[in-house]
């Protein structure tokens, strides 16, 4: 069974420019989720899909960061404009329901880098 | 808001040592706890899922406990490998969203 996937695996932009990340969840899975994870640390959750449904964005920063979730399956993660400070590692996980008690599988993530 | 601590951050053992790692969370009221692994320059993968309602979960050299009163979990690694060598993250379930701590980095010697 193929594992979360992600694209791309490295980006490397200059400040003000948009980006995009794309990632496509286990099959079958309805919860998606993107997380940021800086250097040193554990990531931290940016936002929650119930299928196509974002249920919890309260970490996004909206200013700067969208994302979509058409037909429920593929997912896109949008910065524009980044900023030196958006520079990480942007993970994607998924798990078959969102009822908080099923396990969350981790693509391989995209390591941004904005000079 | 749930704070998630692991101590050591870095930890470097012999081969064939068992590991001890420790997880402790602030608010007990979590759904589940899940262990995971991390390579520089990779993703997660998941070890381990302890459901709240239980008090360990075993894979192979691997065992999880979880303490869920006094807010802590340990992830026990047998005779240990130098492929073994990692950063371990362990994660809480409440309110639906993971909550990580910054991990422990560990180096197994040869």
């Amino acid at each position: 069974e193929a594992g979360v996937v992600q694209s791309p695996r490295y980006k490397i932009i200059e400040k003000k420019q948009p980006v995009a990340f794309w990632c496509n969840p286990i099959s079958g899975h309805n919860t998606l989720y993107w997380y940021l994870q800086n250097l040193g640390q554990g990531p931290e959750l940016l936002i929650r899909y119930e299928n196509e449904e974002a249920v919890d964005d309260s970490q996004l920063p909206k200013d700067r960061f969208s994302a979509e979730r058409l037909k429920g399956v593929d997912s896109t993660l949008k910065i524009q404009p980044a900023e030196l400070g958006d520079s990480a590692v942007y993970l994607c996980a998924s798990s078959l329901e969102g009822r908080g008690m099923d396990e969350q599988f981790f693509g391989p993530g995209t390591r941004l880098t904005v000079l | 808001k749930q704070e998630v601590t692991q101590i050591p951050a870095a930890l470097s053992v012999p081969e064939g040592e068992n590991l001890v790692l420790n997880c402790s969370f602030t608010d007990s009221a979590i759904y589940n706890l899940q262990w995971f692994r991390q390579d520089p320059g990779k993703g997660l993968t998941s070890l381990l899922l302890i459901q709240s309602s239980q008090r360990e979960q075993t894979s192979g050299r691997l065992n999880a406990s979880l303490d869920k009163s006094s807010g802590r979990s340990t992830l026990y690694i047998a005779a240990s490998q130098p492929g073994d060598s990692a950063t371990y993250l362990c994660a809480v379930v409440d309110d639906y969203k993971l909550s990580f701590g910054a991990g422990t980095t560990v180096t197994v010697r040869a």
